[in-house]
């Protein structure tokens, strides 16, 4: 089935520094999503992204969606401790399955203090 | 406004046994949706459902697995004859019409299955 490709799979970094991840996909989407699930929780919608070359912030959080439909970046700065978890990117495709959403694999981020 | 309610949160189960797992959508919401999360992976979509209507089951593995949303109750996935590869975190979500771009639907805090 459909995948979208999410990097880096896991990353370890020190408090205070800035996080960037990505997803890419084969296919066009018209949403992308970008989700928080920490340990022994369902995923919580951390920003939504519904145009193309679209630029959405979110407190330190900020998060694009791609000119050609096919990729979408998270970046997180100056990180801090409970930003640990795993992010996931989601999208939307267009037609009449729009209501599905295809995730990622996840980024494991750690932050040490 | 209470969220999506999941239960039971874990769930154990052995081989062969059937697991029910429960969903009640956010209030005023009608449409449930259910997920499926194996170790170490993303979210794969199971079934799409409206009260007393399934909309798409294309995620659902065709057999042991249903699901159903009644008009009065939660939502439930119903698994039979459950068996190892079936441990996963199972994961529901609303929204209070079909998806669009006002519409993202929440989700619960899932149910873990383990079949020993």
């Amino acid at each position: 089935g459909q995948q979208l490709n999410q990097s880096p799979q896991s990353m370890f970094i020190q408090e205070g520094e800035d996080v960037s991840m990505n997803c890419t996909s084969s296919s066009i989407f018209n949403t992308w999503l970008w989700y928080k699930q920490d340990p022994g929780e369902g995923p919580v919608l951390l920003i939504a992204l519904y145009k193309a070359g679209e630029l959405t912030s979110n407190g330190r959080l900020t998060a694009q969606f791609g000119i050609t439909r096919k990729d979408s970046f998270l970046n997180i700065s100056a990180s801090i401790p409970s930003d640990v978890g795993i992010y996931f990117c989601a999208g939307h495709k267009t037609g009449g399955s729009n209501y599905k959403l295809t995730f990622g694999k996840g980024t494991l981020l750690t932050v040490n203090p | 406004n209470a969220g999506v309610m999941q239960n039971p949160r874990h769930l154990v189960r052995r081989r062969g046994q059937e697991a029910r797992l429960r969903c009640s959508p956010m209030k005023g919401h009608s449409h449930v949706y259910w997920y499926r999360q194996l170790p170490e992976e993303g979210l794969k979509f199971m079934v799409y459902l409206q009260k007393e209507n399934i909309i798409d089951e294309s995620g659902m593995p065709k057999e042991r697995f249903s699901a159903e949303f009644p008009k009065e109750g939660p939502s439930i996935l119903r698994i039979q004859q459950v068996v190892r590869g079936d441990s996963a975190a199972y994961f529901c979500a609303s929204s209070p019409a079909r998806r669009n771009e006002n519409t993202e639907a929440f989700f619960g805090q899932g149910t873990r299955l383990t079949v020993v």
